[in-house]
């Protein structure tokens, strides 16, 4: 059964630093990974997209890497904003059904 | 466009009690995700469908949940005899064919007393 774990569980940082979050996973036969952000009493928005060929995705401030054989993803932010706070999960997908993690709670402090 | 919408927002209802949770997908995305959140954790997947059909319902956690798409649109979960441990945030998602990417409504938090 695949497992996603996701570390810090929560994270506060000051305005303008750059952070890393990490995830992983128990089983590397995966189709993609995706980083998702979730805002309080709000659905999820897909932040990036990385299918299981590819190294690395970029979004703006985003870079999402993958590192499939050794079932690990980082979610990199720079440059980080208050407005940044928010709930990153990240989910994996074999079939249809994406498996998540509990995500790490992020605040960037003014 | 209008995304993912889910009805009601809040559902507060009494143990053992039969509810009913509504997704709206986007306009002709033919894949419909329900998950469920509880609190502090990831949202775990209940049932997919593709068109009206039910593709994959493993997630379903025992015969008192149920769901369906009639018309391959909007698709209704159903919860009968409902317990305290079902009280979570119910989520949905709609995908277009041949993506990889689902687009999450904004849930429906229903808590059971």
């Amino acid at each position: 059964k695949q497992e996603v774990t996701q570390i810090p569980a929560a994270l506060s940082v000051p305005e303008g630093e750059n952070l890393v979050l990490n995830c992983s996973f128990t089983d590397s036969a995966i189709y993609n990974l995706q980083w998702f952000r979730q805002d309080p009493g709000k659905g999820l928005t897909s932040l990036l997209l990385i299918q299981s060929s590819q190294r690395e995705q970029t979004s703006g401030r985003l870079n999402a890497s993958l590192d499939k054989s050794s079932g690990r993803s980082t979610l990199y932010i720079a440059a980080s904003q208050p407005g940044d706070s928010a709930t990153y999960l990240c989910a994996v997908t074999r079939s249809e059904k994406l498996v998540f993690g509990k995500g790490t709670k992020l605040t960037v402090n003014p | 466009g209008a995304g993912v919408s889910q009805t009601p927002s809040n559902k507060v209802t009494e143990k053992g009690k039969y509810v009913e949770l509504r997704c709206d997908p986007i306009s002709g995305h033919t894949a419909l995700y329900w998950y469920r959140q509880s609190l502090g954790q990831g949202p775990e997947f209940l049932i997919y469908f593709q068109g009206t059909g039910a593709a994959d319902d493993s997630g379903l956690p025992n015969d008192r949940f149920f769901a369906v798409r009639p018309e391959g649109s909007v698709s209704t979960l159903k919860i009968q005899r409902t317990e305290r441990g079902d009280s979570a945030v119910y989520l949905c998602a709609s995908s277009s064919q041949g993506s990889d990417t689902q687009y999450f409504g904004p849930g429906t938090r229903l808590t059971v007393l």
